[in-house]
């Protein structure tokens, strides 16, 4: 238990569905962070938010949808989703934003988008 | 840009064996370098880290040196157990504000009774 908490922990879903996924720390953290974990393709950063204000945008399709309202919860809205979007997206957060504090990560949501 | 490489899995070992998960970076900085492990079913956690050439990362039993002059960061353990079966991510920070993490593929170890 890392004190990141992540709903649902399984999710199907059609490529005209809204969903949405959702992150809590209970670490009193600053920063939180999005990840897509492919099958043998290494983690990927999607979005950073430090202090509920988004610092880091990697290329994510508009799609990919983060919101932020405070600094204990993070969401990823998901819409028109395509089945190379299937993966687990993996929560984090630390005690600030960058490298040198340590992140702690959430068991992830396995999404399969049909 | 930035990577990671490290050995493709999977490992399959016996209890009380050695370990060696292999680990090489390109960077064109001084990164920090890190070891993740992901145990069946939950997150990722940090095994240990070094932030400077020659330092040494330990915990759990695991260690890593941070080798500059061969750019690795190499996973070892002298006796696993069967407890220490999970995936094994190497991973790479730049210096100063930079907030990615850029992670290798993971290696996927088994031990066996």
């Amino acid at each position: 238990e890392t004190g990141v908490t992540q709903t649902p922990r399984h999710l199907v879903m059609g490529m005209t569905n809204k969903k949405s996924l959702k992150c809590e720390q209970h670490l009193g953290h600053n920063a939180m962070y999005w990840y897509k974990q492919s099958a043998k393709k290494p983690l990927e950063l999607m979005f950073v938010y430090s202090l509920e204000e988004r610092v880091e945008n990697n290329s994510v399709p508009s799609r990919f949808s983060p919101e932020c309202p405070n600094s204990s919860h993070l969401f990823l809205h998901l819409h028109t989703l395509q089945p190379e979007d299937s993966a687990l997206y993996l929560c984090a957060s630390s005690q600030e934003a960058g490298f040198f504090y340590e992140q702690y990560f959430g068991p992830g949501t396995r999404l399969t988008v049909t | 840009g930035d990577s990671v490489t490290q050995m493709e899995g999977p490992v399959t070992l016996s209890e009380e064996a050695c370990l060696t998960i292999n680990c090489t970076y390109t960077a064109t900085g001084y990164p920090s370098l890190f070891w993740y492990v992901q145990y069946p079913g939950e997150g990722l956690q940090l095994l240990l880290k070094a932030t400077k050439a020659d330092d040494k990362g330990s915990n759990k039993g695991f260690e890593a040196t941070y080798r500059k002059e061969t750019t690795s960061f190499h996973l070892e353990k002298g006796s696993v157990q069967v407890s220490d079966s999970a995936v094994y991510f190497c991973a790479l920070s730049e210096g100063g504000s930079n907030y990615k993490l850029t992670f290798g593929k993971g290696t996927l170890l088994t031990v066996n009774p």
